[in-house]
């Protein structure tokens, strides 16, 4: 079974452009949520999406934004983008079935790096 | 709001040793997480605890919940440099039928011959 992927796996931006970035589930998995991975703030969570929908959200600015299509296919979007914003952005997926080894598969990440 | 705490940050131990990371947490929750970060990569999944006295192990790791004291440990036996990584621990804070995981700091673990 493949695994999450994620694309592109390295971007560079300068500040005040806008990205998106792409996510692919395990296949059969319908949630998938996305994650920031900073030195100083660790990770976390952006926000979570099943079926479409947005479950949950983030402690982070509107800039920050999302959508899922109808095959689990995932993307999020940066507008505006801030040299803060330079990070690790995991992607993952679970089928959440509720059994005993539920849980969320990370993909390999995208590099964003803001100049 | 959900805090995660994890100690140590920095572990450094000799190949052959034993030792525990601890992962304390302050609002109750239905699982917990521990993954396995390797330099420039992506977080490996190692076990989930479901329920309180839950105990699981995989080779030299053993992870443990204690639901009352809202504790998770993960004990490493006879290390070896293989074990090298960064460790985090993570609860979900939404429920049990969505995600939205809070993680701890992470502690970065070097095994030294």
């Amino acid at each position: 079974k493949a695994g999450v992927t994620q694309t592109p796996r390295y971007l560079i931006k300068t500040r005040g452009q806008q990205v998106t970035l792409s996510c692919s589930p395990i296949s059969g998995h319908r949630s998938v949520s996305w994650y920031q991975q900073t030195p100083g703030q660790g990770l976390q969570f952006l926000f979570e999406y099943f079926s479409e929908t947005q479950r949950n959200k983030g402690n982070f600015p509107g800039r920050f934004s999302g959508r899922q299509f109808s095959n689990s296919r995932s993307e999020m979007n940066v507008s505006t983008l801030e040299l803060g914003d330079s990070a690790l952005y995991l992607c993952a997926s679970s089928s959440l079935s509720g059994g005993s080894t539920d849980t969320q598969y990370f993909g390999p990440g995208t590099r964003l790096t803001v100049l | 709001e959900l805090k995660v705490e994890q100690n140590p940050l920095f572990l450094s131990m000799q190949e052959g040793k034993n030792y525990t990371i601890y992962c304390n947490y302050s609002t109750t929750s239905d699982r917990l997480y521990w993954y396995r970060q390797d330099p420039g990569k992506s977080l490996e999944s190692l076990f989930v605890l479901l329920s309180n006295g839950a105990v699981k192990q995989e080779g030299r790791l053993m992870a443990s919940l204690d639901t009352k004291a809202r504790l998770s440990t993960l004990h490493i036996t006879a290390a070896v440099h293989d074990l090298s990584a960064t460790y985090f621990c993570a609860v979900c804070n939404s429920g049990g039928s969505n995600y939205k995981l809070t993680f701890g700091k992470g502690t970065l673990l070097t095994v030294n011959p």
